[in-house]
Formats: structure tokens, C-alpha cells, sequence
């Protein structure tokens, strides 16, 4: 079974500083790759995705993410971060071979990041 | 834009007692799932359906149960609540639950419900 590892669980940074949110994956074969944010007492919402193409992806809120299939990594980066960046941060992968979601999607166990000013 | 939406927000339970989730999503999509989210585990599927009358079960199904009856509802069932299911509770949905190239793999989520069982 593939798995999803976040390195860090909670990142303090500074208001204007660059972040970067490192997640690494398990698997040997081809995958989709999703980072997920949820605000405070919401819900999760896409952030970028993965699926194929260009290695850099740009999401919403200036986040943008760089796949390395040989370091099986999807790390996130903001270069400049803000105090509304304070979230949970989540990423999540599925083999790009699975017929249906349901437990091929796995998410890891989650990123705090927390700007201060 | 409702989208998906979760009632109630927050339930306290005592052990013992059974209670309903409700999850109803208003864009027609065929995969809807619940996810529990505790401290440091992130999220864990709970059980999921691809469409109506079809579910199956996730990683932690002991203690919930599910039914789909229409494409918009997906009820989430605790059966004799215990303390260990306290949590908070999170439904979603995206389009298909195949995994496609045309399948933009975003699932969509409630706000959440908090269940806190004494």
C-alpha cells in the first residue's frame, strides 16, 4: 500500500519569509498528486494538483509545487508568505493506474503552518 | 453555491447513544465519501459510495454505517456511539469516483461536523 509522509507537523515562519511544506510519497509506479488546505474550522480545499506535464505546478494564493519522481517528493513553496496563509496543509496522492478513488486516495497527516508577524 | 453540506455542525453524544450525520451535495456528482480527522493521523476514509445504492467501506468503517439511496444524500450512521469516535467528521465528493484523465481528482468537502462523545 502506498503511503504519504509529511515531514514537518507544524512550520513557524515569519510574515514575508518563503516556506516550504515538504511531502514525500511511496510508490514505484505512476501518481496523481494533490495539496489541500483547510482554514481554520472549514472544510479542505484543492490548492494545486498534479497529473502530468510540466514538473512545477501553480496553485491558487501564489503556492506552487515541483514533483521529483526520482526523490518521490512533492514539495510546496510560497515565496512570500502572509498571516491568511495560517492553515493546515495536506497532501495526498493516488495511483494514476486506480480504477476508482476510495481508499487508493491517501492523505498525509497534515502540515500546520503558522505565520507570525 | 451550496455545494456539499454537513449537519449538524457540532453533537455531543453520551456513549452508548446512536445519531446521524447528514451530507447532501447539490452538483450531481456520483462519489461521496466520509473522512474522519483526528490529531496527527489526517484524514481516514470511513466508507464511501460511487453512485446510489452502491457503498463500500474505507479504512475505518467499524462503528458507522452508510447508505445511498438518491445521488444527493449520504447519510453517515453511528450505530452505539463510544469516546474513540470522537472526531471531527467530513464529507466530499467530486464528479466520478473513477480516477481519469478527465477527471480533475478534486473532491469537494463540507464544512465538517464535530462529534464529542462523553
Amino acid at each position: 500500500a502506498q503511503s504519504v509522509t509529511q515531514l514537518d507537523s507544524q512550520v513557524p515562519v515569519f510574515e514575508e519569509a518563503p516556506v516550504e511544506l515538504r511531502c514525500n510519497y511511496s510508490s514505484s509506479v505512476s501518481v496523481y498528486l494533490f495539496w489541500y488546505v483547510q482554514y481554520p474550522n472549514q472544510g479542505l480545499q484543492l490548492l494545486l494538483k498534479y497529473l502530468s506535464g510540466s514538473t512545477l505546478v501553480k496553485g491558487i494564493n501564489g503556492f506552487e509545487a515541483e514533483f521529483n519522481k526520482s526523490q518521490t517528493s512533492f514539495h510546496l513553496r510560497k515565496p512570500s508568505v502572509h498571516i491568511s496563509d495560517t492553515a493546515e496543509y495536506f497532501c495526498a496522492v493516488i495511483r494514476s493506474s486506480s480504477m476508482e478513488y476510495g481508499n487508493k486516495l491517501v492523505f498525509g497527516a497534515g502540515t500546520i503552518l503558522r505565520v507570525k508577524s | 453555491n451550496a455545494g456539499v453540506t454537513q449537519t449538524p455542525k457540532f453533537q455531543v453524544l453520551k456513549t452508548g447513544q446512536s445519531m446521524t450525520l447528514q451530507c447532501a451535495q447539490d452538483m450531481n456528482h456520483e462519489y461521496m465519501s466520509w473522512y474522519r480527522q483526528d490529531p496527527g493521523m489526517g484524514l481516514r476514509l470511513i466508507h464511501y459510495s460511487v453512485g446510489a445504492g452502491i457503498t463500500d467501506q474505507g479504512e475505518v468503517p467499524n462503528g458507522y454505517n452508510v447508505s445511498r439511496s438518491t445521488t444527493e444524500d449520504f447519510p453517515l450512521r453511528l450505530l452505539s456511539a463510544a469516546p474513540s469516535q470522537t472526531s471531527v467528521y467530513f464529507c466530499a465528493s467530486t464528479e466520478s469516483g473513477r480516477v481519469t484523465w478527465a477527471n480533475t481528482g478534486e473532491l469537494f468537502f463540507g464544512e465538517g461536523s464535530r462529534l464529542t462523545v462523553l
